[in-house]
């Protein structure tokens, strides 16, 4: 079963700008979740989508937005970015059990 | 306040040696705690999981533990390998109906020949 799969894996973004990422849960978990780790402050959670739906939403601010496909796979989009958005993403699927499956990430660089 | 604190924050030996990692956690009502293995630049891989009812689980020669009542887990390494130089993380999930998990910072352990 291949795992999951986050595109791009690295990206240079500059402030103000834009981003979205992409993320491809193994096939049959329906639940996926994101998180943003920066050096020193460890694994942030921003949101949680199950079934298209956001069931859990973590303390960012609203430029940070997700949604999740009826394929179960979701995307991440951060507007009008800033440098402190520096950040490896990652994203985990899990099916119904705590068991979560991680990706290798997506290093955003603002410059 | 729900926590969960890793010990120490990083740490050297040397290569074949053992070591053990600790979490502390603050986290009610308790589902499951997680232990992962980060290396530089990827994500997390799973180690080993463990709920309320469980005290000891294997994975190769990492071994978790886990004391419900003191709420503490640890993580021991055998015989340390280069390839264990990684971030160790513990993760605590909650038994609320719907999935909230609360992760450790972190232990950054550091394997030299």
């Amino acid at each position: 079963k291949a795992g999951v799969t986050q595109t791009p894996r690295y990206l240079i973004k500059t402030r103000g700008q834009q981003v979205t990422l992409s993320c491809s849960p193994i096939s049959g978990h329906r639940s996926v979740s994101w998180y943003q780790q920066t050096p020193g402050q460890g694994l942030q959670f921003l949101f949680e989508y199950f079934s298209e739906t956001q069931r859990n939403k973590g303390n960012f601010p609203g430029r940070f937005s997700g949604r999740q496909f009826s394929n179960s796979r979701s995307e991440m989009n951060v507007s009008t970015l800033e440098l402190g958005d520096s950040a490896l993403y990652l994203c985990a699927s899990r099916s119904s059990g705590y068991e979560q499956y991680f990706g290798p990430g997506t290093r955003l660089t603002v410059t | 306040k729900n926590q969960v604190e890793q010990s120490p924050q990083s740490l050297i030996i040397l290569e074949g040696k053992n070591c053990t990692l600790q979490c502390n956690y603050t986290v009610s009502p308790f589902s499951n705690l997680r232990w992962y293995k980060q290396d530089t630049g990827r994500g997390p891989v799973s180690l080993t999981i463990m709920t309320f009812s469980e005290n000891t689980k294997s994975n190769g020669r990492y071994t978790a533990t886990l004391d419900a009542d003191t709420k503490q887990s640890s993580l021991h390494i055998t015989a340390s390998q280069l390839s264990d130089s990684a971030s160790y993380i513990c993760v605590v999930s909650l038994n609320t109906g719907g999935f909230k998990t609360i992760f450790g910072a972190g232990t950054r352990l550091f394997v030299k020949a």
